[in-house]
């Protein structure tokens, strides 16, 4: 499996500009999230799904849109992007939570480091 | 709402000293989660703890949970250089429908040859 995978790695893109980041996983997990990781910091929520055609917004969604129209996939939309969303981007998966008591480890991606100037 | 508190957020350390990372949460929950993030790297995980009293261990990291006091302890034993790297907490909050995970803000950890 190749887990979580993210593209680009790196992108810079100029105020204004609009992008789309990349996130695919091959774990048939349910749940898949968006973070953004500033430097120094820790992760914040942009937006995540509980499964396809499921999004729900986070801690920081503002300037971000998302769709799941395939369990496989969970597209980050920039709609016009600011100096202020220079981070690195994280998505990441895991299985649908149960109330078992069997955990659910969430799984990342390698990132994305975007630069906006 | 859960929230998760880590202290310390930062701590040098010299090699073969002992120490232990705190990770406390504000509400009911018996799912808790370590990951350790290196330099420009993503997060890996490194353990799940999901009952009252749970301890796991790896090497020279040592994690438990205590689920009455809300509390997860990371242990490092005889720290050497390459455990070096952010360490985070993260807990579902069981109050939550889509049972979210709550994270921590990190515990930067340098350690001194």
């Amino acid at each position: 499996n190749a887990g979580v995978t993210q593209t680009p790695k790196f992108q810079v893109l100029k105020t204004g500009q609009s992008m789309t980041l990349q996130c695919a996983q091959d774990m048939n997990h349910e749940y898949m999230s968006w973070y953004r990781q500033d430097p120094g910091m820790g992760l914040r929520l942009i937006h995540y799904s509980v499964g396809a055609g499921i999004t729900d917004q986070g801690e920081v969604p503002n300037g971000y849109n998302v769709s799941r129209s395939t369990t496989e996939d969970f597209p980050l939309r920039l709609l016009s992007a600011a100096p202020s969303q220079t981070s690195v981007y994280f998505c990441a998966s895991r299985t649908r939570i149960s109330t078992s008591g069997v955990g659910n480890e969430q799984y990342f991606g390698p990132g994305t480091r975007l630069t906006v100037t | 709402e859960l929230k998760v508190e880590q202290n310390p957020l930062f701590l040098s350390m010299q090699e073969g000293k002992n120490y232990t990372i705190y990770c406390n949460y504000s509400t009911t929950s018996d799912r808790l989660y370590w990951y350790r993030q290196d330099p420009g790297k993503s997060l890996e995980s490194l353990f799940v703890l999901l009952s009252n009293g749970a301890v796991k261990q790896e090497g020279r990291l040592m994690a438990s949970l205590d689920t009455k006091a809300r509390l997860s302890t990371l242990h490092i034993t005889a720290a050497v250089h390459d455990l070096s790297a952010t360490y985070f907490c993260a807990v579902d909050d069981l109050m939550d429908s889509n049972y979210q995970l709550i994270w921590g803000a990190g515990t930067k950890l340098i350690i001194k040859p």
